[in-house]
């Protein structure tokens, strides 16, 4: 049972390149979260997924697009990165109807864009 | 909008020390309320998570507790080691189903031998 899992762990883009973050979870969690983290802001939401084929905004959307085509994955895109786009990306999971809605974490992605 | 501060930012006790550590909320409406560790450069780990209806959860040497009228939780660290060094992040859940966390900035603590 390895929780939650993010791939790649580091990342260095240059300004205008695209990459996609992959998470996968194998705990059949409903619902999974995208979040960044920077100096002196906290942890912020980008988007969410509350079940196969659903995503929605969340507090930074912008700059970013998501998919959730398996339950498993879900998928962070940058299509045209800019250097406000540096920082650490965290993605949880939890299970919903009825549960705790504990989230767990995955170890970070962290992105440097130059 | 719901708001999240936890003070201290940083904390130094030297080891065995009992601590508290502060979280509180502008919006009392909440569905539940996590504490996270996470050391530096790694990823969050759960501590300890208490439901709305909820006042107080232990594991091991740690208590929190949770007072939804006043807007404030607390985690206990009781006999503190060097191991227990690491941020504390407090989060608030506050919508329907799926919604997020809302995260404090954290209360860094550090434990010397």
């Amino acid at each position: 049972n390895a929780g939650v899992t993010q791939t790649p762990k580091f990342r260095v883009l240059k300004t205008g390149q695209s990459m996609t973050l992959l998470c996968a979870q194998d705990m059949n969690h409903e619902y999974m979260y995208w979040y960044r983290q920077d100096p002196g802001m906290g942890l912020r939401l980008i988007h969410y997924s509350v079940g196969e084929g659903t995503t929605a905004k969340g507090e930074v959307p912008d700059g970013y697009n998501v998919s959730r085509l398996k339950k498993q994955n879900f998928l962070l895109g940058l299509e045209s990165a800019a250097p406000s786009q540096t920082s650490v990306y965290f993605c949880a999971s939890s299970s919903g109807g009825g549960g705790s809605y504990e989230q767990y974490f995955g170890p970070g992605t962290r992105l440097t864009v130059t | 909008k719901q708001e999240v501060t936890q003070i201290p930012a940083a904390l130094s006790v030297p080891e065995g020390e009992n601590l508290v550590l502060n979280c509180s909320f502008t919006d009392s409406a909440i569905y539940n309320l996590q504490w996270f560790r996470q050391d530096p450069g790694k990823g969050l780990t759960s501590l300890l998570l208490i439901q709305s209806s909820q006042r107080e959860q232990t594991s091991g040497r740690l208590n929190a507790s949770l007072d939804k009228s006043s807007g404030r939780s607390t985690l206990y660290i009781a006999a503190s080691q060097p191991g227990d060094s690491a941020t504390y992040l407090c989060a608030v859940r506050v919508g329907q189903a799926g919604t997020a966390l809302i995260f404090g900035k954290g209360t860094t603590l550090s434990v010397s031998s």
